[in-house]
């Protein structure tokens, strides 16, 4: 099946300075790679995705960068601000019907202010 | 709109018990899928119920079971709980069976299997 690398696991910048987040997979099948954050004691939440035919996608502060030859994206996070804390995950997925999205062991992102 | 609640939100249970997890499904929506987060790992996924169905599932042994009701709501039933079973459980609603677009996650429902 596939498997989903992250890196770093920790990861803390300054307010105002950009952050980057890393992963790997292993399926070259994968189409579809979403992002959620995840708050203190709440569910993840999407914030932002990106489907295998395109190779970058940006929503405000946040761009995502997909490299389909090599099998990685990452998360670009620009201009942090302290509510950027939080820890992130990458996913992929086969797409399809009863596919499983398959998540990294996520990123804990601390904004110093 | 309503978004996606689990119940309870916390329970202790001993090894060998049985839980049963709930979970209401975002209105609209009718598909749901239950991931098992362990402390400081990724969600991994149990299974997915899609139109009453069970429509896909993951790497986990018969004693997970799980049922969606016709107003698209779940339940995720876990037999002979061992020390290991003690993580995050989370529901997620979606349409359409898909495995691709926005997963809505509920805040979880933490299981401590003593």
């Amino acid at each position: 099946g596939e498997n989903v690398e992250q890196h770093p696991s920790t990861l803390s910048v300054q307010e105002g300075d950009s952050a980057v987040i890393k992963c790997t997979y292993s399926d070259s099948a994968s189409n579809y790679f979403p992002w959620y954050k995840q708050e203190l004691g709440k569910g993840p939440q999407l914030i932002i995705d990106i489907r295998s035919n395109v190779g970058e996608k940006k929503d405000q502060r946040i761009a995502v960068t997909l490299n389909k030859t090599a099998k990685h994206f990452s998360l670009h996070i620009t201009e942090t601000q302290p509510e950027d804390s939080a820890v992130y995950f990458c996913a992929a997925s086969l797409g399809g019907t009863g596919n499983q999205f398959y998540f990294g062991t996520g990123t804990s992102l601390t904004v110093i202010p | 709109e309503t978004g996606v609640t689990q119940s309870p939100t916390h329970l202790i249970k001993t090894r060998g018990q049985q839980v049963t997890l709930r979970c209401s499904s975002q209105s609209g929506h009718n598909t749901v899928s239950w991931y098992q987060q362990a402390l400081g790992q990724g969600p991994q996924f149990i299974f997915q119920y899609y139109r009453e169905e069970e429509n896909g599932r993951g790497n986990f042994p018969p004693r997970f079971s799980g049922l969606q009701f016709p107003n698209y709501s779940s339940e995720l039933n876990v037999n002979a709980l061992e020390l290991d079973d003690s993580a995050l459980y989370l529901c997620a609603s979606s349409f359409g069976g898909a495995s691709t677009g926005e997963l809505f996650f509920g805040e979880g429902s933490r299981l401590t299997v003593l």
